[in-house]
């Protein structure tokens, strides 16, 4: 199956500093998703993304299907930042499809 | 608030007894699933309904037993479980094309319900 790979896996900053995620994954893929768990466990929907550049806020989104990679932008980074961010993409064509998710980046935003 | 819901949100049972977790969407979906989230482990797909069909089983054993009586309302019935079945358990739904090709749509998560199997 689709191999997702998130990378770093912990990062930690200062409140006001700005970041960067990385999603790769193994195979073309034709939808991408972003979500934060909040601590509570609560996945909250980022990004639908199959390619190309999408911004909400002080977020923003790139997929380069063709390269088999997504990046997530995270600027002016606020406490309420902090969780874990996960990538996922659709385990085959579509429709009605399970998604395959990395292991996650685990953000630390400090006053 | 994501339009869909679960409950309970905490469950903490015996490894004899027999429990549901329940999840209802109210987004007008007909696609909805089941995820497992453990401990040190990415999320993985258990179950996937489509137009109340089960088109998955992620090789998930049968002491998890799944039920979609509708398109709104999805179920994982549980016995005779594990401790390390302990993990959050998502339930998300999906718009699907039914007969028409197209992209895969966005998926939405509940809140999840923590299970803790003593």
């Amino acid at each position: 199956g689709i191999q997702v790979e998130q990378s770093p896996p912990d990062l930690i900053l200062q409140e006001g500093a700005n970041s960067t995620l990385r999603c790769n994954f193994s195979d073309s893929v034709n939808n991408l998703q972003w979500f934060h768990q909040n601590p509570w466990g609560q996945l909250i929907n980022l990004f639908y993304i199959p390619s190309g550049t999408k911004q909400n806020g002080r977020l923003s989104a790139t997929t380069v299907a063709t390269e088999r990679y997504s990046l997530l932008y995270i600027s002016s980074s606020q406490t309420t930042d902090s969780g874990v961010y996960f990538c996922a993409v659709p385990n085959s064509g579509g429709g009605a499809d399970g998604l395959t998710f990395g292991k996650g980046t685990h953000l630390i935003i400090q006053p | 608030e994501t339009g869909v819901t679960q409950t309970p949100r905490h469950l903490v049972m015996g490894m004899t007894n027999k429990k549901s977790l329940k999840c209802e969407q109210h987004l007008g979906h007909n696609a909805m699933y089941w995820y497992k989230q453990s401990a040190k482990k990415p999320l993985e797909l258990m179950f996937v309904y489509n137009f109340k069909e089960q088109t998955e089983n992620n090789s998930v054993p049968s002491r998890f037993s799944p039920e979609c009586p509708n398109s709104s309302h999805l179920f994982l019935h549980l016995h005779t479980l594990q401790p390390e079945d302990s993990a959050l358990y998502l339930c998300a739904s999906s718009q699907d094309w039914g007969d028409s090709p197209g992209l895969p749509y966005e998926q939405y998560f509940g809140p999840g319900t923590r299970l803790t199997v003593t």
